[in-house]
């Protein structure tokens, strides 16, 4: 039972325009949500978090969207860059107890110049 | 500030065996967190640590185990080695591993079983 969907394996968008990646979860638990990116041979690089009590997290280039009701969220970058190319996961995670990520499968996002 | 270890970075070990792979966490971070990454299954939460004490444990077999020091480094074991375990260990700190917390990830030990 995956609690946490990426259900875009991979996502190419051109230099400069926006890059939105989406995430779905199930679990009405879950009110902490995080998204990572990764390189190759590293380990995930944490890039921008919300809490259910927001719908918006802004951060630079980076703004993360959180929907409730449709338990979706999605992480826009504007304007995207060439080094933003990785995989990217949303995790969530509940905030009562201790911390427990469940991650989605990662969206493979490709910037092309 | 020095990010979270991990040694070794690479391990190649026969089915049977057993491994032991260490964390050492950003300083002032008394939480860690262990989780395996394959293709099949993605990345998925091992077990938790505070304070030497396991407050956390996923959907594992016995046959992984873990602990933590009075310093907060960490050390995670897998016995009995089996071809499904080869994957990425990645170890994550955070300062409480409660709440809004964001927990920071090592670069990983890449365990190969033959």
């Amino acid at each position: 039972d995956q609690q946490v969907k990426q259900n875009s394996p991979s996502l190419s968008v051109q230099e400069g325009r926006i890059s939105i990646l989406n995430c779905d979860y199930t679990n009405s638990m879950f009110d902490y949500f995080l998204w990572y990116k990764k390189y190759p041979a590293e380990g995930p690089t944490f890039l921008i978090s919300i809490s259910s009590i927001k719908d918006k997290n802004e951060d630079g280039r980076f703004t993360v969207f959180l929907n409730k009701s449709a338990k979706h969220l999605s992480l826009h970058i504007v304007p995207s860059q060439p080094g933003d190319s990785a995989v990217y996961f949303c995790a969530a995670s509940a905030l009562q107890g201790a911390q427990k990520l469940v991650f989605g499968q990662g969206t493979r996002l490709t910037i092309n110049p | 500030k020095a990010g979270v270890t991990q040694t070794p970075r690479y391990l190649i070990k026969t089915r049977g065996q057993q491994v032991t792979l260490s964390c050492s966490p950003i300083s002032g971070h008394r939480s860690v967190s262990w989780y395996q990454q394959t293709p099949g299954q993605g990345l998925q939460f091992l077990f938790e640590y505070f304070s030497e004490t396991q407050r956390n444990k996923g959907n594992f077999p016995g046959r992984f185990s873990g602990r933590q020091f009075s310093n907060s480094r960490s050390e995670m074991n897998v016995s009995t080695l089996e071809l499904g375990d080869s994957a990425l260990y990645l170890c994550a700190s955070s300062k409480e591993g409660r709440g809004l917390d964001t927990q920071y990830f090592g670069p990983g030990t890449r365990l190969t079983v033959l």
